[in-house]
């Protein structure tokens, strides 16, 4: 059965940077694209990137470019988010979800999120 | 703009219909997507490409759309419907964006 799993809880102080991982299995890992969504407490999801396993193509929002890096590695069916400068506003839930490429648009899947915890 | 709005909250009694809106400019050219989270919970795709009905997602909920705005029904409500509902969609840049949200109350 297909399954995106996702490290339990990461914090970090003011400053730091964040690397958060995404291990896919159940399926062929590069015929999906992966995306990056976090959820502030009490918000609404925000849309961070997205990677093609196959090439290794990335598009990020406006918001976090140049903060936000997202990469893969095929031989562990595994995608990474590092998040740079973090600061309180960005303690959240991070999640990855998957999204057929030759169909894209929907996050059919997604892992069960990563609570990132941003204090001094 | 690029932002997809939602009302906040709607208040629904057992059995009868929600209908839940979702408004942007990108939505005129791009198809929207339904997600359910419960809490505690990830999202749940509900409705791909603004009709279409993922297996296993009951017959109640169902969408529709008309120029910028896109509609989630859930006809005959349940107890169980009690959650948070997102739209999103995608610009043709291949960026994503999710709407403002909506919690579902089920008096």
């Amino acid at each position: 059965q297909v399954q995106l799993v996702q490290a339990g809880t990461e914090v970090k102080k003011p400053g730091a940077s964040v690397k958060l991982s995404c291990k896919a299995s159940g399926y062929t890992f590069t015929t999906y694209i992966i995306h990056w969504v976090r959820q502030a407490p009490g918000q609404s999801l925000e849309w961070m990137g997205w990677i093609n396993p196959g090439n290794h193509n990335t598009k990020y929002s406006q918001k976090f470019q140049g903060r936000v890096t997202i990469n893969r590695d095929t031989s562990a069916n595994t995608a990474y988010m590092e998040l740079s400068s973090l600061r309180s506003e960005d303690t959240a839930v991070y999640y990855c979800a998957r999204d057929l490429i030759s169909d894209a648009g929907s996050l059919d899947f997604w892992g069960q999120g990563t609570l990132v915890t941003v204090s001094s | 703009s690029s932002e997809l709005t939602q009302p906040p909250s709607v208040s629904v009694s057992p059995g009868q219909t929600a209908r839940i809106t979702c408004s942007g400019d990108a939505l005129a050219k791009q198809f929207a997507y339904w997600y359910q989270q419960k809490p505690g919970q990830a999202p749940l795709l509900l409705i791909h490409k603004d009709t279409e009905r993922p297996s296993g997602i009951p017959e109640r909920f169902s969408g529709s759309t008309s120029g910028t705005t896109v509609t989630l029904t859930i006809s005959g409500v349940e107890a169980e419907d009690e959650a948070d509902y997102f739209c999103q969609s995608a610009h043709s840049s291949g960026t994503y964006v999710f709407g403002t949200g909506t919690r579902v109350s089920v008096l």
